[in-house]
């Protein structure tokens, strides 16, 4: 039974435009809300988080945004740059650890 | 700067044997965690450990076993390799308490080909 998905695996935009990745997830018990990016042949990196307390938490080009009703997570990245090209993994956390199945995002020049 | 390391970045090793992958902490975590990455799949936790002997299951225990001796050290061990075990290792680590909850720090994989 799958708790989380990010039912988008790729996703393409063009450098200055804004990308939107999306996460589900079906467990209202989860309190933290965590994206990683990752590089190919590099581990994941924490790019940003939020609390089950807050709906929006923004840092630099990076905005992450919590709707607990829909049980529906998304990272705005505005305006998107080429070196922002990775898979991004959604990690849905709380006593269990969850994370996403990625989505990649291409942004082109 | 926190350092998570692998003690291979690539590996091969034939059906049956028996492998052992370390995974290195400099920064005193007390958490530590070892996934797999499988394409379509994400990562999905094979097992974790909050304390220095201590070990919990993950999603995906099975054919896996793990050690934590020493606080800075966690290893995953595949008793009779098999080539669906075939993927990409991440180990990660984190603080117990304090900083952005369940922010992990990952090392930079291990690629195993089972063959």
């Amino acid at each position: 039974d799958q708790q989380v998905k990010q039912n988008s695996p790729s996703l393409s935009v063009q450098e200055g435009r804004i990308s939107i990745l999306n996460c589900d997830y079906t467990n209202s018990m989860f309190d933290y809300f965590l994206w990683y990016k990752k590089y190919p042949a590099e581990g994941p990196t924490f790019l940003i988080s939020i609390s089950s307390i807050k709906d929006k938490n923004e840092d630099g080009r990076f905005t992450v945004f919590l709707n607990k009703s829909a049980k529906h997570l998304s990272l705005h990245i505005v305006p998107s740059q080429p070196g922002d090209s990775a898979v991004y993994f959604c990690d849905i956390s709380g006593s269990r650890l969850t994370f996403g199945e990625g989505t990649q995002l291409t942004v082109n020049p | 700067d926190v350092k998570v390391t692998q003690s291979s970045r690539y590996l091969v090793k034939r059906t049956g044997e028996k492998v052992f992958l370390e995974c290195v902490q400099d920064m005193d975590h007390e958490n530590m965690f070892w996934y797999r990455q499988d394409p379509g799949l994400g990562l999905r936790l094979i097992y974790f450990s909050y304390d220095v002997k201590m070990k919990e299951k993950g999603d995906i225990p099975e054919g896996y076993s793990v050690s934590r001796e020493k606080k800075e050290r966690f290893s995953l061990i595949l008793e009779s390799a098999s080539t669906n075990q075939t993927s990409m290792y991440l180990c990660a680590s984190s603080f117990g308490g304090g900083g952005t909850p369940y922010e992990q720090y990952f090392g930079p994989g291990t690629r195993l080909t089972v063959t």
